[in-house]
């Protein structure tokens, strides 16, 4: 089963600036990866899929990059209402398992 | 619009069984490439795929509970059920149901989540 790691597990940051968060698959997974903003009390939001691609309605500040075992989810100019913990997760074609990370929590100061 | 909430008992004793429904809208399970899967998190930790159901009505499980889990539709409704025999503390989460296509094979749509609590 492939596992993912998240780095790190808190961001503190002030509005403004560059958020990178890092998530690592125990073995590769081409661009089978997403990204999911959770939010406190509101349901899981897709961000990007195929590891770069962003979902309908996604604001430009957020990219994402990687392929293989190692992917990075970028906000380039932090807001106030970025505050979530972020998870990355993997497919796989067959069987169908999907799997997430433990999640980054984003701390805007 | 695609929206999809999640709906069953706020608490379950120890060895009961879980029956949780998803009722979504916006969309229909008949339609080729249409799934339903229900994720769970429990408190402070990471989010837990569990299940799928595809529009021709193939299942799936995640191996470690794939012998107490089952998961059913109702295509009438708009509805999957899922069932989780023999409850245990451990199993207390925020369940969510989420919705995805054969297009776009993420989660695309999601619930708000229904707390369980498993407790005597």
């Amino acid at each position: 089963e492939i596992v993912l790691t998240q780095s790190p597990a808190t961001l503190s940051l002030s509005p403004g600036e560059r958020a990178t968060l890092s998530c690592r698959a125990s073995q590769s997974i081409s661009t089978s990866l997403a990204w999911y903003q959770h939010k406190p009390g509101q349901a899981p939001r897709l961000l990007i899929y195929d590891a770069s691609t962003r979902a309908t309605g996604i604001p430009a500040r957020f990219s994402g990059s990687g392929s293989g075992t190692d992917f990075t989810l970028t906000i380039s100019s932090l807001e106030p209402e970025d505050l979530a913990v972020y998870y990355c997760q993997q497919r796989s074609n067959w069987p169908p398992i999907f799997t997430f990370g433990p999640g980054t929590k984003v701390e805007v100061k | 619009q695609v929206t999809l909430k999640e709906s069953g008992p706020a608490l379950v004793k120890p060895t009961q069984t879980l029956t949780l429904t998803c009722t979504f809208s916006g969309f229909s399970l008949n339609t080729p490439g249409m799934r339903v899967s229900w994720i769970r998190q429990p408190p402070g930790k990471a989010l837990e795929w569990l299940a799928r159901i595809d529009w021709d009505d193939e299942r799936f499980y995640t191996t470690s509970l794939q012998t107490r889990l089952t998961i059913s539709r109702d295509t009438s409704k708009d509805q999957v059920v899922l069932t989780m025999t023999n409850m245990d503390p451990v199993d207390t989460a925020t369940y969510y149901c989420a919705r995805m296509s054969l297009v776009l094979d993420y989660f695309d749509y999601w619930g708000q989540g229904t707390v369980v609590t498993v407790s005597s």
